[in-house]
């Protein structure tokens, strides 16, 4: 069955440095998610990008913050100077159809940030 | 402001047990989700239901959309049904993004 797939499964960084976290959404899947859940929390809403442009995105998704889809299969988040509280479990996520119910999302296994 | 409320937060169960997780939301969606997350942090999609109801095994989900109002149900619970019970609100729009609740963690003792 297919899947999405994050990489990598946990990252540790230093406050200050940029990381990039790597997705591989479902092969013919046409909308992209990035949702984060900071521990013992809800997971929230990033960004959605669809037609290689942002969507929409939370007031979270700040300039820090970018995606991008570089060679049709990979979608990235990158966060240019990580800070303390990016510390996060990271979710990308993807959908297939957009109709009035909007499809079913289909989520990865997550990317763990650590910032220390 | 798109709101999710969940309820319980906590829920400790017997093996066998019915158990029923409530899920409320302040606006209009297009439509209600519940998910499941396992203690490595992973997260599936049980169901996905703009009105009526759904069945997967022993599992059951509802909406009603006039009360705002969803439940999950677990029919004959067992360990293995452990985890943290999310439900996620649909809003319509550009995106289809997902708004989620707090989430209830279920143990169900054999």
């Amino acid at each position: 069955e297919p899947e999405v797939t994050q990489t990598p499964s946990h990252q540790v960084t230093q406050m200050g440095q940029e990381v990039i976290l790597r997705c591989v959404p479902i092969s013919n899947h046409l909308y992209f998610y990035w949702y984060r859940q900071i521990l013992g929390q809800k997971v929230e809403f990033l960004v959605s990008f669809y037609n290689n442009e942002i969507s929409e995105k939370s007031e979270i998704f700040d300039d820090q913050f970018s995606v991008e889809r570089p060679d049709g299969s990979n979608f990235t988040l990158k966060i240019r100077s990580t800070k303390l509280e990016d510390s996060a479990m990271y979710f990308c996520a993807s959908k297939a159809i957009w109709s009035g119910l909007g499809g079913e999302q289909y989520f990865g296994p997550g990317t763990r940030l650590t910032v220390t | 402001k798109n709101e999710v409320e969940q309820s319980p937060q906590n829920l400790t169960a017997q093996e066998g047990e019915f158990i029923t997780i409530n899920c409320s939301y302040s606006v209009g969606i297009s439509a209600l989700h519940w998910l499941q997350q396992h203690p490595g942090g992973g997260i599936v999609s049980l169901f996905m239901l703009s009105s009526g109801k759904k069945k997967h095994g022993r599992l059951i989900a509802t909406i009603n959309i006039q009360e705002k109002h969803s439940s999950l149900h677990i029919t004959a619970s067992h360990p293995r049904d452990s985890a943290v019970y999310i439900c996620a609100a649909q809003y319509g729009g550009a995106t289809n993004k997902l708004i989620f609740g707090t989430g209830t963690l279920l143990a169900v003792q054999p």
